[in-house]
């Protein structure tokens, strides 16, 4: 089966400072590699997925994501955090039928 | 272009009740899928569904739970005789195509359903 894994349960940053959420992922065949994030009391929101191509993928919100197949990594970035990006973040894959997520990241910014 | 619906928001069932939580794709969408994300944990997927077909059902328990997806109409999720571990938050997600094999469309979530089981 497919996974990924979510190393840190929290990240907390400086706002302005660059922000990373890491992910690492186990999979056979090729990786189809997705990031979500999820404000408090509400659903998912796509941020960007990797399918093939460019390993450095942009996103939505600022965000962008490098896959890096020698180290099964597939981190996500922002340059300069903003206090508004404090959520919850997923990452996950694709599964045949279902997306398998990992356990989250609480990402905190601090003004 | 309306995102995935949801309703109800926030549902609160007594043990032994019936819970229907209701989801509405994006239009043009005709995949839907379940997950569930339980108090302090990630989320698991449930069900897979196409219009009037069950297609992955893998992570449904195997007691109470059922979906269905009506030719017309939204898809349902339905609990029987719940339990208070059945308390969580139920997401529904829709894509709009699945080819054979893996697919690599984007799945769109709605806002959820907070299932509350007294």
């Amino acid at each position: 089966a497919q996974s990924v894994a979510q190393p840190e349960d929290q990240v907390n940053v400086a706002e302005g400072n660059p922000l990373t959420v890491k992910c690492t992922y186990s999979v056979s065949g090729n990786p189809y590699l997705f990031w979500y994030v999820q404000y408090p009391n509400r659903g998912l929101q796509f941020l960007l997925k990797y399918i093939t191509g460019d390993n450095l993928v942009k996103g939505s919100y600022g965000f962008e994501a490098e896959f890096n197949k020698s180290q099964t990594s597939f981190h996500l970035k922002k340059p300069s955090a903003l206090v508004s990006d404090s959520a919850l973040y997923f990452c996950a894959v694709r599964d045949v039928n279902k997306l398998s997520f990992g356990a989250g990241t609480t990402v905190t910014v601090r003004a | 272009n309306a995102g995935v619906m949801q309703n109800p928001r926030h549902l609160v069932r007594r043990r032994g009740q019936e819970a229907r939580l209701r989801c509405s794709p994006m239009k043009g969408h005709s995949h839907v899928y379940w997950y569930r994300q339980l108090p302090e944990e990630g989320l698991k997927f449930m069900v897979y569904l196409q219009k009037e077909n069950i297609i992955d059902e893998s992570g449904m328990p195997k007691e109470r739970f059922s979906a269905e997806f009506p030719k017309e109409g939204p898809s349902i999720l339905r609990i029987q005789q719940v339990v208070r571990g059945d308390s969580a938050a139920y997401f529904c997600a829709s894509s709009p195509r699945t080819s054979g094999g893996v697919s690599t469309d984007t799945q769109y979530f709605g806002p959820g359903t907070r299932l509350t089981v007294l």
